[in-house]
């Protein structure tokens, strides 16, 4: 069965410009994280999706960023306005949820701003 | 979740195992040791993981001692596609997130 997808895999945007990020988790995985990750740092926690429960935005860094799901399946992590510190990879991630921890990766987004 | 401490970096000979440690020594339990692995330029992938028990499976294998306060990642023989950051973390049964640490980079010598 296919893994994680996100898209694009680049995206070289001017500073200012809003950005969608989108994320295909695997089929039948409840849960869906987004994490970013600066170069040459770990990753750092975003948000956190688990079927139908209000999303755990704990880890959004401004009201820039946003995200939302479809059901239990796509979801968009939407940046506004951006600025040059917001240049990272952004990864996504799912899990069976319900206590399934083991969480994959999709190959990330990588994003300029510039 | 426990905060896992790690080596900054490691070195092993290709062909040879490569022990990577951990400590966890606050852990509690109803934690789960995880490995994960960062490849350069790729997503992290998941390696193995265990609560108490020893864990083994065609990537690696994990040893946890009794008390579950370390744990150690085994790859039995190891090639230079496995330079990559590792990262050992610790995840209640019930978590969402997961806290990653710096992780030890393992690079492998021909």
């Amino acid at each position: 069965g296919a893994g994680v997808s996100q898209s694009p895999s680049n995206k070289v945007t001017e500073k200012g410009k809003d950005v969608e990020l989108r994320c295909d988790p695997i089929s039948g995985h409840t849960a869906l994280y987004w994490y970013r990750q600066r170069l040459g740092q770990g990753l750092e926690f975003l948000i956190y999706f688990q079927g139908n429960s209000a999303p755990d935005k704990s880890g959004l860094p401004s009201d820039r960023f946003s995200a939302e799901r479809t059901g239990e399946s796509v979801s968009t992590l939407t940046i506004q306005r951006t600025q040059q510190e917001d240049s990272a990879v952004y990864l996504c991630a799912s899990s069976l949820g319900f206590g399934g921890e083991t969480q994959y990766f999709g190959p990330g987004t990588r994003l300029l701003v510039l | 979740d426990a905060k896992t401490t790690q080596p900054t970096s490691m070195d092993c000979a290709e062909g040879r195992a490569a022990n990577l440690p951990c400590n966890h020594s606050t852990i509690s339990g109803n934690e789960y040791v995880y490995w994960y692995r960062q490849i350069h330029s790729q997503g992290p992938q998941y390696i193995i993981h265990g609560l108490k028990n020893n864990e083994t499976n065609e990537m690696a294998s994990l040893i946890i001692t009794e008390d579950r306060k370390s744990s150690t990642l085994i790859l039995p023989h190891a090639t230079l596609r496995d330079t990559a950051v590792y990262y050992c973390i610790v995840i209640r049964s019930s978590a969402s997130k997961i806290i990653f640490g710096s992780g030890t980079r393992l690079s492998i010598r021909p």
